[in-house]
């Protein structure tokens, strides 16, 4: 079945640093994937949509500037987060979708357990 | 998308069926119903998605009401590596909307 692959599993860095995960669609080609964020007993909550060869749609309250996607390509797109502070420490995931349409299953990363000292 | 109600937690015997519930009183004609669940530490992962009629796959049945405005997904046999968060999601026949997350059912699983 398809396979979305995140990268990396887990980040422990300093206060200030710039943080880049990746999110890989392994087996099909994905013009649209989605970041979501998750809190330790909380669900996920969208951050943004990310649109390949082109800028992506944040949820309101998601900072843009903060959060950099860049989908280059079918397979790829990439969160940063820019000078990253303990209040962003989270759970990121990733997902695709192969297609569009309410009818597709909707394929999700391991997640990123994001951790700023 | 219309809004989902499950509820928070449910208990279940190990190798026993369970029956975990939604309503969505206010889905369109238009509304796929989808599963999905959350084990510890890991992205969701997909379950089962049906629009009308009851789907079966190898993880798990979903039985949709004749009115669409509930259904319930059918583990036929629990396991203790069922032991997850379970989310019911409506989305969307149109347009590449993503999926949107409430606060699913926490399932536990007892041997």
């Amino acid at each position: 079945g398809a396979v979305v692959s995140q990268h990396p599993s887990w980040v422990i860095c300093k206060s200030g640093t710039s943080v880049k995960i990746e999110c890989r669609s392994l087996d099909f080609q994905a013009t649209t994937m989605f970041w979501y964020r998750q809190f330790p007993k909380q669900s996920l909550m969208l951050m943004a949509t990310s649109n390949e060869g082109s800028k992506a749609t944040y949820e309101q309250g998601v900072e843009k500037d903060k959060f950099l996607i860049n989908h280059a390509s079918l397979t790829l797109s990439t969160l940063t987060v820019t000078s990253a502070h303990p209040e962003d420490s989270s759970f990121y995931i990733c997902s695709a979708r192969e297609g569009q349409g309410g009818g597709q299953p909707q394929h999700f990363g391991d997640g990123t357990r994001l951790s700023i000292l | 998308d219309a809004k989902t109600t499950q509820p928070n937690s449910m208990e279940s015997n190990e190798e026993e069926p369970v029956h975990l519930p939604c309503n969505h009183s206010t889905i369109s004609g238009t509304d796929y119903i989808h599963w999905y669940r959350q084990l510890p530490s890991q992205g969701p992962e997909y379950v089962i998605h049906g629009l009308t009629s009851n789907v079966n796959n190898r993880m798990a049945s979903l039985a949709i009401a004749e009115d669409r405005k509930s259904s319930t997904l059918i583990l036929h046999r629990a396991t203790l590596r069922d032991a997850a968060v379970y989310y019911c999601i409506l989305r969307t026949i149109r347009g590449n909307t993503p999926l949107v997350f409430g606060k699913g059912t926490r399932l536990s699983v007892i041997a």
